[in-house]
């Protein structure tokens, strides 16, 4: 299988810890996505890539959240300190240079605070 | 923010067409129409797209209106796998802005 894939699948952690989450896109895929989604809502976009380039942020990427993608192929997300509210299920996308754009998602990271 | 508006749920017999609205008023010229779904714990999937024209795959056909400011996703022969969260997004295409997806219409399928 040549999609998106994420790891890990789910997360437990405790206030205050921090936790990383990686994703690997579609390889012939430059644009990378994150997004936040939260019970009964649609995905919220948090930040993307293009290559190596984070060209654009949410402001829901608090201080405490930090995207790389230093290669320009695998990406990272990491939360600092989490807290409650940062429980959700956390999904990467991927896209090509394509006219349509098209963005395929992996199967998102569930976090879940104790 | 989502510039979409769609209802919240709907029911479809098995084996019949499901006709899910979407309305986008305040489309622009550039901006296409998307559409993804997303079953339970699994990532959205992509199904189609279109700008003006009607548009039809494998999946699913896309009907515009020609204003423009509507459009319906249409799942010929609805079976239960196709019971998902359905969204219908408007985006410039190229752009490499994210989605808006907002919160979707649940569409189950009745046995």
């Amino acid at each position: 299988d040549t999609g998106v894939s994420q790891d890990p699948r789910h997360k437990i952690t405790k206030r205050g810890q921090n936790v990383t989450f990686r994703c690997d896109p579609i390889s012939e895929h430059n644009r990378l996505y994150w997004y936040r989604q939260t019970l009964g809502q649609g995905p919220e976009f948090l930040t993307y890539f293009q290559n190596e380039a984070q060209l654009e942020k949410s402001r829901l990427l608090s201080d405490r959240f930090s995207a790389e993608r230093p290669k320009g192929s695998f990406s990272t997300l990491e939360i600092q300190r989490t807290e409650q509210g940062d429980s959700a299920m956390y999904l990467c996308a991927s896209s090509s240079r394509d006219v349509r754009g098209e963005q395929y998602f992996g199967p998102g990271t569930r976090l879940t605070g104790t | 923010d989502a510039k979409t508006t769609q209802p919240p749920s709907m029911d479809c017999a098995e084996g019949r067409a499901a006709n899910l609205p979407c309305n986008h008023s305040t489309i622009s010229g550039n901006e296409y129409v998307y559409w993804y779904r997303q079953i339970h714990s699994q990532g959205p999937q992509y199904i189609i797209h279109g700008l003006k024209n009607n548009e039809t795959n494998e999946m699913a056909s896309l009907i515009i209106t020609e204003d423009r400011k509507s459009s319906t996703l249409i799942l010929p022969h609805a079976t239960l796998r196709d019971t998902a969260v359905y969204y219908c997004i408007v985006r410039v295409v190229n752009t490499g802005n994210q989605f808006y997806f907002g919160t979707g219409t649940s569409l189950t399928v009745i046995p």
